[in-house]
Protein backbone atom coordinates (compact mmCIF):
# COMPACT_ATOMS: atom_id res chain seq x y z
CA UNK A 1 0.00 0.00 0.00
CA UNK A 2 1.36 3.60 -1.06
CA UNK A 3 1.92 5.57 1.64
CA UNK A 4 2.99 9.37 1.36
CA UNK A 5 4.37 11.63 3.99
CA UNK A 6 4.76 15.57 3.58
CA UNK A 7 7.34 17.27 5.45
CA UNK A 8 6.78 19.94 7.12
CA UNK A 9 3.39 19.66 8.15
CA UNK A 10 3.77 23.58 8.30
CA UNK A 11 6.39 26.47 7.40
CA UNK A 12 6.28 29.98 7.75
CA UNK A 13 9.35 31.93 5.93
CA UNK A 14 9.49 35.37 5.41
CA UNK A 15 8.55 37.25 2.29
CA UNK A 16 11.17 36.90 -0.92
CA UNK A 17 12.81 33.64 1.00
CA UNK A 18 13.44 30.36 -1.11
CA UNK A 19 11.96 27.17 0.02
CA UNK A 20 11.49 23.63 -0.43
CA UNK A 21 8.56 21.32 0.28
CA UNK A 22 9.47 17.53 0.78
CA UNK A 23 7.09 14.87 -0.37
CA UNK A 24 8.32 11.07 0.19
CA UNK A 25 6.76 7.79 -1.03
CA UNK A 26 7.36 4.33 -0.32
CA UNK A 27 6.08 2.32 -3.77
CA UNK A 28 8.77 3.11 -6.23
CA UNK A 29 6.48 1.60 -8.90
CA UNK A 30 4.61 5.08 -9.54
CA UNK A 31 3.01 6.45 -12.94
CA UNK A 32 3.32 10.24 -12.06
CA UNK A 33 3.85 12.69 -8.91
CA UNK A 34 1.33 15.92 -8.77
CA UNK A 35 1.86 19.29 -6.68
CA UNK A 36 -0.95 20.63 -5.94
CA UNK A 37 -1.84 24.04 -4.01
CA UNK A 38 -5.19 24.42 -1.61
CA UNK A 39 -6.23 27.42 -0.62
CA UNK A 40 -8.55 27.52 3.00
CA UNK A 41 -11.67 26.53 2.07
CA UNK A 42 -11.38 26.13 -1.74
CA UNK A 43 -10.97 23.36 -4.29
CA UNK A 44 -7.45 21.98 -5.98
CA UNK A 45 -5.37 24.17 -8.38
CA UNK A 46 -2.53 21.82 -9.77
CA UNK A 47 0.42 23.05 -10.06
CA UNK A 48 2.92 21.15 -11.83
CA UNK A 49 2.83 16.66 -13.10
CA UNK A 50 6.19 14.98 -13.22
CA UNK A 51 5.89 11.87 -15.11
CA UNK A 52 7.72 8.86 -13.78
CA UNK A 53 10.02 9.06 -16.67
CA UNK A 54 10.69 12.90 -15.88
CA UNK A 55 13.66 14.08 -13.08
CA UNK A 56 11.99 17.94 -12.67
CA UNK A 57 9.15 19.88 -14.30
CA UNK A 58 9.43 23.81 -13.69
CA UNK A 59 6.49 26.63 -14.34
CA UNK A 60 7.10 30.59 -13.36
CA UNK A 61 8.70 30.18 -9.79
CA UNK A 62 7.85 26.56 -9.20
CA UNK A 63 10.47 23.70 -9.32
CA UNK A 64 9.43 20.13 -8.51
CA UNK A 65 12.10 16.88 -9.18
CA UNK A 66 11.46 13.61 -8.89
CA UNK A 67 13.74 10.77 -7.75
CA UNK A 68 11.69 7.50 -8.46
CA UNK A 69 14.37 5.30 -6.87
CA UNK A 70 14.94 7.38 -3.52
CA UNK A 71 10.77 7.45 -3.14
CA UNK A 72 11.30 11.38 -3.20
CA UNK A 73 9.83 14.58 -4.77
CA UNK A 74 11.12 18.12 -3.90
CA UNK A 75 8.95 21.22 -4.90
CA UNK A 76 10.72 24.59 -4.79
CA UNK A 77 9.45 28.02 -4.82
CA UNK A 78 11.76 30.81 -5.37
CA UNK A 79 11.28 34.19 -4.33
CA UNK A 80 8.13 33.54 -2.42
CA UNK A 81 5.57 36.17 -1.90
CA UNK A 82 2.32 36.26 0.40
CA UNK A 83 0.03 34.97 -2.22
CA UNK A 84 1.96 31.61 -2.11
CA UNK A 85 0.64 31.31 1.18
CA UNK A 86 -1.89 27.97 1.17
CA UNK A 87 -1.56 23.87 1.75
CA UNK A 88 0.32 22.56 -0.71
CA UNK A 89 -0.71 18.58 -1.79
CA UNK A 90 1.68 15.76 -3.36
CA UNK A 91 -0.01 13.11 -4.92
CA UNK A 92 1.30 10.02 -6.15
CA UNK A 93 -0.15 7.75 -8.83
CA UNK A 94 0.36 4.40 -9.13
CA UNK A 95 -1.06 1.02 -10.57
CA UNK A 96 -4.55 0.87 -10.64
CA UNK A 97 -4.94 4.88 -11.68
CA UNK A 98 -4.82 4.58 -7.74
CA UNK A 99 -3.67 8.12 -6.62
CA UNK A 100 -2.17 8.43 -2.94
CA UNK A 101 -2.29 11.70 -1.23
CA UNK A 102 0.06 13.57 1.27
CA UNK A 103 -1.80 15.27 4.08
CA UNK A 104 -0.07 18.82 2.80
CA UNK A 105 2.27 21.22 4.23
CA UNK A 106 0.58 23.99 5.06
CA UNK A 107 3.05 27.66 4.31
CA UNK A 108 2.86 30.69 5.60
CA UNK A 109 4.61 33.16 3.87
CA UNK A 110 4.81 36.50 5.85
CA UNK A 111 4.99 39.87 4.57
CA UNK B 1 -7.96 21.18 -22.54
CA UNK B 2 -8.60 18.40 -20.10
CA UNK B 3 -10.89 20.61 -17.65
CA UNK B 4 -12.93 19.36 -15.00
CA UNK B 5 -15.84 20.71 -13.40
CA UNK B 6 -17.84 20.14 -10.15
CA UNK B 7 -21.29 21.75 -9.17
CA UNK B 8 -21.98 23.05 -6.82
CA UNK B 9 -18.68 24.31 -5.36
CA UNK B 10 -20.02 24.63 -1.75
CA UNK B 11 -23.53 23.53 -0.74
CA UNK B 12 -25.22 23.43 3.17
CA UNK B 13 -27.83 20.87 3.58
CA UNK B 14 -29.99 19.94 7.01
CA UNK B 15 -29.24 16.92 8.45
CA UNK B 16 -31.77 13.82 7.12
CA UNK B 17 -31.48 15.51 3.29
CA UNK B 18 -30.45 14.43 0.25
CA UNK B 19 -27.67 16.26 -2.26
CA UNK B 20 -26.19 15.54 -5.54
CA UNK B 21 -23.03 16.90 -6.61
CA UNK B 22 -22.30 16.97 -10.41
CA UNK B 23 -18.25 16.25 -11.85
CA UNK B 24 -18.61 17.05 -15.75
CA UNK B 25 -15.65 16.75 -17.93
CA UNK B 26 -15.85 19.65 -20.01
CA UNK B 27 -13.48 19.08 -23.03
CA UNK B 28 -13.03 15.49 -23.18
CA UNK B 29 -14.76 11.78 -22.82
CA UNK B 30 -13.99 10.52 -19.09
CA UNK B 31 -14.40 6.39 -19.40
CA UNK B 32 -13.77 6.54 -16.05
CA UNK B 33 -14.52 9.12 -13.03
CA UNK B 34 -13.21 8.73 -9.12
CA UNK B 35 -14.72 10.44 -6.17
CA UNK B 36 -12.43 11.75 -3.23
CA UNK B 37 -13.23 13.34 0.21
CA UNK B 38 -11.09 15.16 2.75
CA UNK B 39 -11.42 15.83 6.19
CA UNK B 40 -10.01 18.55 8.45
CA UNK B 41 -6.73 17.92 8.90
CA UNK B 42 -6.45 14.58 6.99
CA UNK B 43 -5.27 13.91 3.24
CA UNK B 44 -7.70 13.26 0.67
CA UNK B 45 -9.18 9.97 0.15
CA UNK B 46 -10.98 7.68 -2.77
CA UNK B 47 -13.71 6.70 -1.97
CA UNK B 48 -14.53 5.35 -5.36
CA UNK B 49 -13.83 4.46 -8.57
CA UNK B 50 -16.90 4.32 -11.43
CA UNK B 51 -16.73 3.51 -14.88
CA UNK B 52 -19.46 4.44 -17.48
CA UNK B 53 -22.38 2.44 -17.60
CA UNK B 54 -21.30 -0.05 -14.97
CA UNK B 55 -21.62 0.14 -11.01
CA UNK B 56 -19.19 1.96 -9.75
CA UNK B 57 -16.49 -0.17 -7.26
CA UNK B 58 -16.07 1.82 -3.15
CA UNK B 59 -13.01 1.53 -1.69
CA UNK B 60 -13.28 -0.13 1.76
CA UNK B 61 -15.42 1.60 4.58
CA UNK B 62 -17.33 3.79 2.27
CA UNK B 63 -21.21 2.93 2.46
CA UNK B 64 -22.40 2.42 -1.30
CA UNK B 65 -26.12 2.63 -0.39
CA UNK B 66 -25.05 6.09 1.45
CA UNK B 67 -22.98 7.27 -1.46
CA UNK B 68 -24.44 6.59 -4.22
CA UNK B 69 -22.56 7.58 -7.51
CA UNK B 70 -23.83 7.03 -11.09
CA UNK B 71 -22.47 7.99 -14.03
CA UNK B 72 -24.55 7.40 -16.72
CA UNK B 73 -22.48 9.39 -19.52
CA UNK B 74 -19.03 10.04 -20.80
CA UNK B 75 -18.81 12.98 -19.26
CA UNK B 76 -20.49 12.74 -16.26
CA UNK B 77 -20.65 11.49 -13.07
CA UNK B 78 -22.61 11.96 -9.75
CA UNK B 79 -22.37 11.55 -6.42
CA UNK B 80 -25.35 11.65 -3.79
CA UNK B 81 -25.24 12.03 -0.31
CA UNK B 82 -28.28 9.88 0.95
CA UNK B 83 -29.69 10.98 4.44
CA UNK B 84 -26.39 13.43 5.07
CA UNK B 85 -25.35 13.84 8.80
CA UNK B 86 -22.92 16.48 10.00
CA UNK B 87 -20.07 14.04 10.15
CA UNK B 88 -20.71 13.52 6.24
CA UNK B 89 -19.27 17.02 6.07
CA UNK B 90 -16.51 17.06 3.68
CA UNK B 91 -14.53 18.18 0.90
CA UNK B 92 -15.65 16.18 -2.19
CA UNK B 93 -13.25 15.68 -5.53
CA UNK B 94 -13.85 14.35 -8.24
CA UNK B 95 -11.14 13.46 -11.01
CA UNK B 96 -11.76 12.16 -14.77
CA UNK B 97 -9.15 9.98 -16.39
CA UNK B 98 -9.94 9.94 -20.90
CA UNK B 99 -10.45 7.09 -22.96
CA UNK B 100 -6.91 4.73 -23.05
CA UNK B 101 -5.28 7.16 -21.04
CA UNK B 102 -3.66 7.25 -17.48
CA UNK B 103 -3.43 10.93 -15.83
CA UNK B 104 -6.78 11.96 -14.13
CA UNK B 105 -7.66 14.93 -14.08
CA UNK B 106 -8.93 16.88 -10.73
CA UNK B 107 -11.90 19.02 -10.19
CA UNK B 108 -12.13 21.62 -7.82
CA UNK B 109 -13.98 20.26 -5.23
CA UNK B 110 -17.38 20.50 -3.44
CA UNK B 111 -17.41 21.52 0.24
CA UNK B 112 -20.66 20.32 2.07
CA UNK B 113 -21.46 21.26 5.02
CA UNK B 114 -24.55 19.28 6.98
CA UNK B 115 -26.12 21.54 9.57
Amino acid sequence: KQEVTQIPAALSVPEGENLVLNCSFTDSAIYNLQWFRQDPGKGLTSLLLIQSSQREQTSGRLNASLDKSSGRSTLYIAASQPGDSATYLCAVAGGYQKVTFGIGTKLQVIP
Amino acid sequence: GAVVSQHPSWVICKSGTSVKIECRSLDFQATTMFWYRQFPKQSLMLMATSNEGSKATYEQGVEKDKFLINHASLTLSTLTVTSAHPEDSSFYICSASPREAYEQYFGPGTRLTVT
